[in-house]
């Protein structure tokens, strides 16, 4: 089984609906990231937490919130989507001491029209 | 601000042959610079990372330069194969706040022809 998950792994939705992408991770690891993959853009982060109870905003966070459910958990909501966030979404997850080595997701595309 | 690039956004190389991908940073004050292999359709997976105290890292096939007066970063892969095929980023990240954020440059994609 993969160690992280995402769902779903697309999804197609209207401007201004509610939309929740999942993570879940048995590695054990307590950072969990989600990052937005644009073509020619690289991947930039949304927002990171070093445990259940610290969550930051990353550099793009405008539109988006997040919930750390527990250790192996975190969710990305869009609450009202527009089309410019249509994207290729990343969760990832590392060890709190090597952050460099980061652990990718299968990733979740996202269209919105 | 803060920006890491990547010279070339395509590199085609012929299977055996060894790779070069390149990457520009900007900032500084960086604290370690990694290397990342993204697949067709799925998540980036980590290569190597260097710290910027040190300028060659080598590991599995692969060797990391760092040329901290110029700002540059280099991925080589040795005896390049099928499965090497893929986008590679450069990324940075500093110490600060409890660890660093990665920040990842635009990506180049490496295409190995038999």
């Amino acid at each position: 089984d993969a160690d992280v998950t995402q769902t779903p792994r697309n999804r197609i939705t209207k401007t201004g609906k509610r939309i929740m992408l999942e993570c879940s991770q048995t590695k054990g690891h307590d950072r969990m990231y989600w990052y937005r993959q644009d073509p020619g853009l690289g991947l930039r982060l949304i927002y990171y937490s070093f445990d259940v109870k610290d969550i930051n905003k990353g550099e793009i966070s405008d539109g988006y919130s997040v919930s750390r459910q527990a250790q192996a958990k975190f969710s990305l909501s869009l609450e009202s989507a527009i089309p410019n966030q249509t994207a290729l979404y990343f969760c990832a997850t590392s060890e709190s001491d090597r952050y460099n080595e980061q652990f990718f997701g299968p990733g979740t595309r996202l269209t919105v029209l | 601000g803060e920006s890491v690039g990547l010279h070339l956004p395509t590199l085609s190389v012929q299977e055996g042959d060894n790779s070069i991908i390149n990457c520009a940073y900007s900032n500084s004050a960086s604290d370690y610079f990694i290397w990342y292999k993204q697949e067709s359709g799925k998540g980036p997976q980590f290569i190597i990372d260097i710290r910027s105290n040190m300028d060659k890292r080598q590991g599995q096939r692969v060797t990391v330069l760092l040329n901290k007066t110029v700002k540059h970063l280099s991925l080589q892969i040795a005896a390049t194969q099928p499965g090497d095929s893929a986008v590679y980023f450069c990324a940075e990240t500093k110490f600060y706040n409890q660890g660093g954020k990665l920040i990842f440059g635009q990506g180049t994609e490496l295409s190995v022809k038999p």
